[in-house]
């Protein structure tokens, strides 16, 4: 199975800061990765799709980036409700396979 | 309206068996692929398993393959998740999702199971 790979584990950040998320897989996985948000208690929510597109409704805050197997989520300017957990996960090959998250401190 | 709800869940011995349903509305169920995804509690997402859109291919997590097995009924808009043989590692909240595309963008509020004598 593909493993991902999720740097930092947690981190601190300040409202207004940009963030930057890497998810690296163990081999490649084409441009099939997408990024979730998900708070304590309800399910994830997507963020983004095929590495770079932004799904609907989804702030414009946030966006994703694909180097050879490197992946990025991107908040350019933090606010307070993006406290949270983000997942990437990849859908190239079966089983899908998730990255062991990152938490987000405001 | 999309409408996932999961049902099922409890607590179960180690080694028994338990069947998880989910009940679709809101679209038409029988032309999407559906997902199941576990959580342990504090841990991070696991996708378990995929059925396509009229159940003749299903694709598991190592994890849960030979014990676990996704089905559907179109007819009745219903997933399920049959689980034998279930382990203490099992326990977590267990979601249906929709895929688009293979990713999932709407989920169940999730059920959870719990495995311990």
């Amino acid at each position: 199975a593909i493993q991902l790979t999720q740097s930092p584990s947690s981190l601190s950040a300040s409202v207004g800061d940009r963030v930057t998320i890497t998810c690296r897989a163990s081999q490649g996985i084409s441009g099939a990765l997408a990024w979730y948000q998900q708070k304590p208690g309800k399910a994830p929510k997507l963020l983004i799709y095929d590495a770079s597109s932004l799904e609907s409704g989804v702030p414009s805050r946030f966006s994703g980036s694909k180097s050879g197997t490197d992946f990025t989520l991107t908040i350019s300017s933090l606010q307070p409700e993006d406290f949270a957990t983000y997942y990437c996960q990849q859908y190239n090959n079966y089983p899908f396979t998730f990255g062991p998250g990152t938490k987000v401190d405001i | 309206e999309v409408q996932l709800v999961e049902s099922g869940g409890g607590l179960i011995q180690p080694g028994g068996s338990l069947r998880l349903s989910c009940a679709a509305s809101g679209f038409t169920f029988s032309k999407y692929w559906m997902h199941w995804v576990r959580q342990a509690a504090g841990e991070g997402l696991e996708w378990v398993s995929r059925v396509n859109s009229d159940g003749s291919s299903t694709n598991y997590a190592d994890s849960v393959k030979g014990r676990f097995t996704v089905s559907r009924d179109n007819t009745n808009n219903t997933l399920y998740l049959q689980m034998n043989s279930l382990r203490a590692e099992d326990t977590a909240v267990y979601y249906c999702a929709r895929d688009r595309g293979g990713v999932t963008l709407h989920w169940g509020q999730g059920i959870l199971v719990t495995v311990s004598s």
